[in-house]
Protein backbone atom coordinates (compact mmCIF):
# COMPACT_ATOMS: atom_id res chain seq x y z
CA UNK A 1 0.00 0.00 0.00
CA UNK A 2 1.56 3.03 -1.25
CA UNK A 3 -0.74 5.45 -0.68
CA UNK A 4 -0.16 8.70 -2.12
CA UNK A 5 2.66 9.15 -4.86
CA UNK A 6 3.50 11.88 -7.26
CA UNK A 7 5.77 12.38 -10.24
CA UNK A 8 8.48 13.98 -10.66
CA UNK A 9 9.42 14.77 -7.46
CA UNK A 10 11.34 17.58 -9.23
CA UNK A 11 11.07 19.47 -12.49
CA UNK A 12 12.99 22.33 -14.04
CA UNK A 13 11.23 23.97 -16.72
CA UNK A 14 11.88 26.84 -19.68
CA UNK A 15 9.32 29.57 -19.34
CA UNK A 16 6.35 28.57 -22.12
CA UNK A 17 7.32 24.56 -21.67
CA UNK A 18 4.28 22.53 -20.91
CA UNK A 19 4.17 19.61 -18.59
CA UNK A 20 2.22 16.98 -16.91
CA UNK A 21 2.14 15.79 -12.93
CA UNK A 22 1.38 12.78 -11.71
CA UNK A 23 -0.94 11.79 -8.48
CA UNK A 24 -1.65 8.47 -8.17
CA UNK A 25 -3.39 6.61 -4.75
CA UNK A 26 -3.90 3.22 -3.89
CA UNK A 27 -6.49 3.56 -1.24
CA UNK A 28 -9.90 3.57 -3.60
CA UNK A 29 -10.20 7.54 -2.32
CA UNK A 30 -13.19 9.01 -4.30
CA UNK A 31 -11.91 12.40 -3.15
CA UNK A 32 -8.70 14.17 -4.70
CA UNK A 33 -6.83 17.70 -4.76
CA UNK A 34 -3.83 19.16 -6.40
CA UNK A 35 -2.56 21.84 -4.53
CA UNK A 36 0.70 24.37 -4.28
CA UNK A 37 2.33 26.10 -1.84
CA UNK A 38 4.62 28.83 -2.39
CA UNK A 39 7.58 30.10 0.68
CA UNK A 40 5.94 31.74 3.78
CA UNK A 41 2.10 30.21 2.75
CA UNK A 42 0.18 27.62 3.25
CA UNK A 43 -1.71 25.04 0.60
CA UNK A 44 -3.91 26.66 -1.76
CA UNK A 45 -6.76 24.86 -3.59
CA UNK A 46 -5.55 24.60 -7.62
CA UNK A 47 -8.01 21.84 -8.70
CA UNK A 48 -10.23 18.90 -7.63
CA UNK A 49 -11.96 16.52 -7.80
CA UNK A 50 -15.31 14.30 -6.52
CA UNK A 51 -14.69 10.89 -8.70
CA UNK A 52 -13.69 9.31 -11.58
CA UNK A 53 -14.42 11.39 -14.82
CA UNK A 54 -15.11 14.74 -12.58
CA UNK A 55 -12.99 17.80 -12.07
CA UNK A 56 -13.65 21.32 -10.92
CA UNK A 57 -11.87 24.56 -10.01
CA UNK A 58 -10.16 25.51 -6.49
CA UNK A 59 -8.87 28.65 -5.68
CA UNK A 60 -6.09 29.03 -8.00
CA UNK A 61 -7.29 27.39 -11.25
CA UNK A 62 -5.50 29.64 -13.59
CA UNK A 63 -3.15 28.48 -15.94
CA UNK A 64 -3.42 24.77 -14.77
CA UNK A 65 -5.35 22.10 -16.45
CA UNK A 66 -6.68 18.40 -14.85
CA UNK A 67 -8.03 14.76 -15.65
CA UNK A 68 -9.18 11.88 -13.67
CA UNK A 69 -9.64 9.55 -16.03
CA UNK A 70 -9.25 6.65 -13.86
CA UNK A 71 -10.18 6.60 -10.03
CA UNK A 72 -6.78 6.24 -8.95
CA UNK A 73 -5.14 9.27 -10.75
CA UNK A 74 -5.08 12.92 -11.05
CA UNK A 75 -2.83 14.54 -13.62
CA UNK A 76 -2.39 17.95 -13.16
CA UNK A 77 -1.45 19.90 -16.59
CA UNK A 78 0.81 23.37 -16.83
CA UNK A 79 0.35 23.85 -21.05
CA UNK A 80 2.53 26.74 -21.36
CA UNK A 81 4.58 27.33 -17.78
CA UNK A 82 5.46 30.32 -16.44
CA UNK A 83 7.59 32.04 -13.44
CA UNK A 84 4.86 32.57 -11.49
CA UNK A 85 3.96 28.69 -10.99
CA UNK A 86 7.14 27.85 -9.07
CA UNK A 87 6.09 26.28 -6.41
CA UNK A 88 5.76 23.41 -5.14
CA UNK A 89 2.60 21.00 -5.85
CA UNK A 90 0.81 18.61 -3.16
CA UNK A 91 -1.49 16.16 -4.11
CA UNK A 92 -4.37 14.64 -1.62
CA UNK A 93 -6.50 12.11 -1.62
CA UNK A 94 -9.18 11.48 1.14
CA UNK A 95 -12.09 8.70 1.21
CA UNK A 96 -15.66 9.78 0.32
CA UNK A 97 -17.08 10.17 4.01
CA UNK A 98 -17.17 13.61 5.84
CA UNK A 99 -15.14 12.34 8.97
CA UNK A 100 -12.70 10.99 6.60
CA UNK A 101 -8.47 12.55 6.11
CA UNK A 102 -6.81 14.11 3.44
CA UNK A 103 -3.49 11.89 3.03
CA UNK A 104 -1.07 14.03 1.01
CA UNK A 105 1.38 12.96 -1.51
CA UNK A 106 5.39 14.04 -0.67
CA UNK A 107 4.94 17.03 -2.83
CA UNK A 108 6.72 18.06 -6.61
CA UNK A 109 8.96 20.61 -6.36
CA UNK A 110 8.74 22.83 -9.57
CA UNK A 111 10.98 25.18 -11.18
CA UNK A 112 10.26 27.73 -14.22
CA UNK A 113 12.80 29.56 -15.65
CA UNK B 1 -15.89 31.70 3.01
CA UNK B 2 -13.63 30.58 5.24
CA UNK B 3 -10.47 31.48 6.32
CA UNK B 4 -7.64 30.65 8.75
CA UNK B 5 -5.07 32.93 10.77
CA UNK B 6 -1.74 31.71 11.78
CA UNK B 7 -1.06 35.02 13.63
CA UNK B 8 2.25 33.68 14.35
CA UNK B 9 4.96 33.68 11.40
CA UNK B 10 8.16 32.46 13.69
CA UNK B 11 8.69 31.01 17.03
CA UNK B 12 11.61 30.46 18.53
CA UNK B 13 11.88 28.27 21.98
CA UNK B 14 15.07 26.48 23.83
CA UNK B 15 14.38 22.95 24.47
CA UNK B 16 11.94 21.88 27.13
CA UNK B 17 10.35 25.27 26.96
CA UNK B 18 6.73 24.88 26.43
CA UNK B 19 5.00 26.26 22.83
CA UNK B 20 1.73 27.15 21.92
CA UNK B 21 1.03 27.90 17.95
CA UNK B 22 -2.03 29.79 17.88
CA UNK B 23 -5.16 29.26 15.21
CA UNK B 24 -8.18 31.27 14.43
CA UNK B 25 -10.88 30.53 11.96
CA UNK B 26 -13.48 31.89 10.21
CA UNK B 27 -16.61 29.99 8.68
CA UNK B 28 -20.52 30.17 8.12
CA UNK B 29 -20.92 26.13 8.66
CA UNK B 30 -22.30 24.93 11.74
CA UNK B 31 -20.37 21.55 10.54
CA UNK B 32 -17.05 21.44 9.93
CA UNK B 33 -13.36 20.40 10.34
CA UNK B 34 -10.02 21.51 12.16
CA UNK B 35 -6.72 20.32 11.21
CA UNK B 36 -3.00 20.38 12.19
CA UNK B 37 -0.48 19.26 9.47
CA UNK B 38 3.60 19.38 10.51
CA UNK B 39 5.82 19.84 7.57
CA UNK B 40 9.37 19.12 8.66
CA UNK B 41 12.53 20.49 7.17
CA UNK B 42 12.07 17.34 4.96
CA UNK B 43 8.57 19.12 2.97
CA UNK B 44 6.41 16.06 3.52
CA UNK B 45 2.86 17.02 5.27
CA UNK B 46 2.29 15.06 8.58
CA UNK B 47 -1.40 14.51 9.50
CA UNK B 48 -1.52 15.61 13.57
CA UNK B 49 -5.04 15.78 14.40
CA UNK B 50 -8.29 16.27 13.33
CA UNK B 51 -11.31 17.45 14.84
CA UNK B 52 -14.84 18.26 14.31
CA UNK B 53 -17.39 21.42 15.24
CA UNK B 54 -19.12 19.16 17.40
CA UNK B 55 -16.87 17.82 19.74
CA UNK B 56 -14.87 20.38 21.82
CA UNK B 57 -13.24 18.00 24.29
CA UNK B 58 -9.28 19.02 24.46
CA UNK B 59 -7.35 16.28 23.38
CA UNK B 60 -3.80 15.33 24.49
CA UNK B 61 -1.28 12.84 23.01
CA UNK B 62 2.15 12.41 24.18
CA UNK B 63 3.59 16.31 24.95
CA UNK B 64 1.39 17.64 21.98
CA UNK B 65 -2.63 19.14 23.69
CA UNK B 66 -5.24 20.70 21.73
CA UNK B 67 -7.49 23.60 22.94
CA UNK B 68 -10.66 23.73 20.71
CA UNK B 69 -13.22 26.76 21.75
CA UNK B 70 -15.93 27.49 19.54
CA UNK B 71 -16.65 30.69 21.72
CA UNK B 72 -13.65 32.63 19.88
CA UNK B 73 -13.06 30.31 17.04
CA UNK B 74 -9.62 29.20 17.80
CA UNK B 75 -7.61 25.52 17.90
CA UNK B 76 -4.97 26.14 19.28
CA UNK B 77 -1.97 23.52 19.24
CA UNK B 78 0.19 23.17 22.68
CA UNK B 79 3.61 21.45 22.36
CA UNK B 80 4.66 20.66 25.91
CA UNK B 81 8.59 20.26 26.74
CA UNK B 82 9.74 20.81 23.52
CA UNK B 83 12.46 19.33 21.23
CA UNK B 84 14.41 20.12 18.75
CA UNK B 85 12.83 17.34 16.24
CA UNK B 86 9.55 19.55 16.78
CA UNK B 87 11.23 22.26 14.78
CA UNK B 88 9.05 22.31 11.30
CA UNK B 89 6.25 24.26 10.18
CA UNK B 90 2.78 23.76 11.45
CA UNK B 91 -0.54 24.43 8.91
CA UNK B 92 -4.22 24.86 10.79
CA UNK B 93 -6.23 23.92 8.37
CA UNK B 94 -10.31 24.33 7.86
CA UNK B 95 -12.97 22.31 6.03
CA UNK B 96 -16.32 22.67 5.43
CA UNK B 97 -19.40 21.83 4.02
CA UNK B 98 -18.89 18.38 3.11
CA UNK B 99 -21.87 17.37 1.01
CA UNK B 100 -21.46 20.45 -0.88
CA UNK B 101 -17.99 21.57 -0.10
CA UNK B 102 -16.63 18.60 -1.41
CA UNK B 103 -14.16 18.72 1.57
CA UNK B 104 -11.89 21.34 0.34
CA UNK B 105 -9.39 22.74 2.68
CA UNK B 106 -8.09 26.13 3.21
CA UNK B 107 -4.78 26.24 4.80
CA UNK B 108 -3.00 28.82 7.45
CA UNK B 109 0.21 30.31 6.38
CA UNK B 110 1.76 27.98 8.42
CA UNK B 111 3.99 28.55 12.11
CA UNK B 112 7.66 28.48 11.85
CA UNK B 113 8.71 26.77 15.45
CA UNK B 114 12.52 26.68 15.68
CA UNK B 115 13.49 24.93 18.82
CA UNK B 116 17.22 25.32 20.22
CA UNK B 117 19.08 22.98 22.21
Amino acid sequence: NAGVTQTPKFRVLKTGQSMTLLCAQDMNHEYMYWYRQDPGMGLRLIHYSVGEGTTAKGEVPDGYNVSRLKKQNFLLGLESAAPSQTSVYFCASRLETSTDTQYFGPGTRLTVL
Amino acid sequence: AQKVTQAQTEISVVEKEDVTLDCVYETRDTTYYLFWYKQPPSGELVFLIRRNSFDEQNEISGRYSWNFQKSTSSFNFTITASQVVDSAVYFCALSEGFNTNAGKSTFGDGTTLTVKP
